[in-house]
């Protein structure tokens, strides 16, 4: 079985300053992708970068990276120079080889508040 | 737009009613999936369609869940005979293909079962 765990309900970054948002996971699956997504207060769930289990270097969008720690299998999300537009809900998923690479197993989430 | 959209947004229902969601997948994804978003909670897992095949349905909490997705795009969930336990948000996502690709999801219909 899969498992996502986010350990922060809430953070608080002021506007312009860099966060880092936990997750760790646990799978059996020698080949899997991890997902980070932001979900505004509007509802829908938006992509914001992919790490695959083989990727050897961290993934990169822009202001987010995602920081892969495979033996600690952790994969938390930074997001840099940190904006109001980026309060909201932020989820990490992963997806396994063992469920055919379809569904997405999310954590509980980590709401964001952006201060100026 | 190009994007995932469902219907209704808002879905008031009695305990007991039936309903019925929609989702308008984007225009030549294979892959749909149906997840259920609990207050606070993440996205779970309801049910999976590879064009107008159902190969993944371990994730519909009961009998009373049913989806179809008939014609291989548009897909209907329905639940029948609603608990208070139904309310929920209810995400339609679609990807191109089968494999491992983005997931684009719809901005959800919120359920309240009084």
């Amino acid at each position: 079985a899969q498992k996502i765990t986010q350990t922060q309900p809430g953070m608080f970054v002021q506007e312009k300053e860099a966060v880092t948002l936990d997750c760790t996971y646990d799978t059996s699956d020698q080949s899997y992708g991890l997902f980070w997504y932001k979900q505004p207060s509007s509802g829908e769930m938006i992509f914001l970068i992919y790490q695959g289990s083989y990727d050897e270097q961290n993934a990169t969008e822009g202001r987010y990276s995602l920081n892969f720690q495979k033996a600690r299998k952790s994969a938390n999300l930074v997001i840099s120079a940190s904006q109001l537009g980026d309060s909201a809900m932020y989820f990490c998923a992963m997806r396994g080889m063992n469920t055919g690479f379809q569904k997405l197993v999310f954590g509980t989430g980590t709401r964001l508040l952006v201060s100026p | 737009g190009a994007g995932v959209s469902q219907s209704p947004r808002y879905k008031v229902a009695k305990r007991g009613q039936d309903v019925a969601l929609r989702c308008d997948p984007i225009s030549g994804h294979v892959s749909l999936f149906w997840y259920q978003q609990a207050l606070g909670q993440g996205p779970e897992f309801l049910t999976y369609f590879q064009n107008e095949a159902q190969l993944d349905k371990s994730g519909l909490p009961s009998d009373r869940f049913f989806a179809e997705r008939p014609e291989g795009s548009v897909s209907t969930l329905k639940i029948q005979r609603t608990q208070q336990e139904d309310s929920a948000v209810y995400l339609c996502a679609s990807s191109l293909t089968s494999r491992v690709d983005e997931q684009f999801f719809g901005p959800g219909t919120r359920l309240t079962v009084l």
